[in-house]
């Protein structure tokens, strides 16, 4: 267990649509990164947050949005939805800002967009 | 943009066997890193490397930072079944720069 949680651990919901992922980081931890992961495919960073700031911006979408919150818990929200849009969404944190400091994955939200 | 190619896509192996695995870049990196994803959760680190010419172990695991800093190796001596998965790599160029990380080895251990 990697003191990550993530919810809901699967959504299933039509093209169109709009869903909201929540990421709760390891006690202590100031950054929030989000990955996401397709069938067979490799991690693509989404975006990193660092004490309420938005740290770093990787090939996240327009359609996509995310936030960090004052309690450190961070929110994904996919809008518009399409079949492609479904893959794996992981959260990860760190103590650190710097991204080669280890980060601790959570489990990930397993999206379906049908 | 920058680029990591991760070598082999995909390994099939029997139990006991030696791996080899690598990542080169098309420039310079200054931190290599190594992760692995277990199937059907989320990857956990393995080993970090700051310097080149660095040799890291981690029980079975070794990973090396190339001379050139262009790429890195991750070696598995006398596999067994847990370590199936898939491996990735990610690198840094440069402090000011995020990770970029490899498209990932996966690992099947042949029964």
């Amino acid at each position: 267990d990697s003191g990550v949680t993530q919810t809901p651990k699967h959504l299933i919901t039509a093209t169109g649509q709009r869903v909201t992922l929540r990421c709760s980081p390891r006690s202590g931890d100031l950054s929030v990164y989000w990955y996401q992961q397709s069938l067979d495919q490799g991690l693509q960073f989404l975006i990193q947050y660092y004490n309420g700031e938005e740290r770093a911006k990787g090939n996240i979408l327009e359609r996509f949005s995310a936030q960090q919150f004052p309690d450190l818990h961070s929110e994904l929200n996919l809008s518009s939805l399409e079949l492609g849009d479904s893959a794996l969404y992981f959260c990860a944190s760190s103590l650190s800002g710097d991204p080669t400091y280890e980060q601790y994955f959570g489990p990930g939200t397993r999206l379906t967009v049908t | 943009g920058q680029q990591l190619n991760q070598s082999p896509q995909s390994m099939f192996i029997q139990e006991g066997e030696d791996v080899s695995m690598n990542c080169t870049s098309s420039s310079i990196f200054n931190t290599w890193l190594w992760y692995k994803q277990d199937p059907g959760e989320g990857p956990v680190l393995l080993i970090a490397l700051y310097k080149a010419g660095e040799l890291t172990s981690n029980g079975r695991l070794t990973a090396q930072f190339g001379i050139t800093r262009k790429d890195s190796f991750l070696n598995i001596s006398a596999s067994i079944p847990s370590d199936v998965g898939i491996y990735f790599c990610a690198g840094r160029p440069g402090s000011n720069y995020q990770l970029i990380w490899g498209a990932g080895t996966k690992l099947i251990i042949k029964p």
